[in-house]
């Protein structure tokens, strides 16, 4: 089974650029998340979503945003980027969500992004 | 508010030494709890976790957590690191009924051969 899959690995953005991130969930899983990983910060969750919706958010301005379509794929979308916003953006996907019971999550590689 | 606390952001230890990582939570509900382990240029793997039963639990390459509900505790031990152990390691909470996981600040492991 394929695990949770990220693209790009690594970007270079321009300070008011936009980015858009894409995450592959593995087969079958139907719950999607995104966290911002940054040296010092720990992982700091960003957002949920389960069969195309939104259950969660965490406490990011609304630069950050994110979907998911219908076979469980997921993208986030960062507007107007700041130096601030360089880090490791991490998908991880379950099969019913995070914080369900017995649930756990898989984390794909990441993609690096950093603003210049 | 939700918090997962990591008491030791850097360890350093030789070859051999036994290890205990701290990891306090605090949330009054019912919880999953998790070790995560990233080695240098990996993706996040899963160490071990615990959902109910038994509080002390075991997991991949000789870790083992043990799950202290009165203490809001869940800190990883492993009697004897190896230096293929260097990473840095996270402890997350899942809170139920939230669909997400509170992560610590991770506590980098250095091991000395």
């Amino acid at each position: 089974k394929a695990g949770v899959t990220q693209t790009p690995r690594y970007l270079i953005k321009t300070r008011g650029q936009q980015v858009t991130l894409s995450c592959s969930p593995i087969s079958g899983h139907r719950s999607v998340s995104w966290y911002q990983q940054t040296p010092g910060q720990g992982l700091q969750f960003l957002f949920e979503y389960f069969s195309e919706t939104q259950r969660n958010k965490g406490n990011f301005p609304g630069r950050f945003s994110g979907r998911q379509f219908s076979n469980s794929r997921s993208e986030m979308n960062v507007s107007t980027l700041e130096l601030g916003d360089s880090a490791l953006y991490l998908c991880a996907s379950s099969p019913t969500g995070q914080g369900a019971r017995n649930t756990e999550a898989f984390f794909g590689q990441g993609t690096r992004l950093t603003v210049v | 508010a939700q918090s997962v606390s990591q008491h030791n952001h850097h360890v350093i230890l030789s070859e051999a030494a036994s290890l205990e990582l701290g990891c306090n939570y605090s949330y009054g509900g019912t919880v999953n709890l998790f070790w995560y382990v990233q080695y240098p240029g990996q993706h996040l793997q899963l160490l071990l976790k615990y959902f109910s039963g038994d509080p002390l639990v075991k997991g991949i390459k000789g870790f083992e957590a043990e799950f202290i509900k009165s203490k809001f505790s869940f800190n990883l031990r492993k009697p004897s690191v190896q230096w293929s152990d260097t990473a840095e390691y996270f402890c997350a909470v899942g809170l139920s009924g939230t669909y997400k996981y509170i992560f610590g600040t991770g506590t980098r492991l250095k091991v000395l051969a």
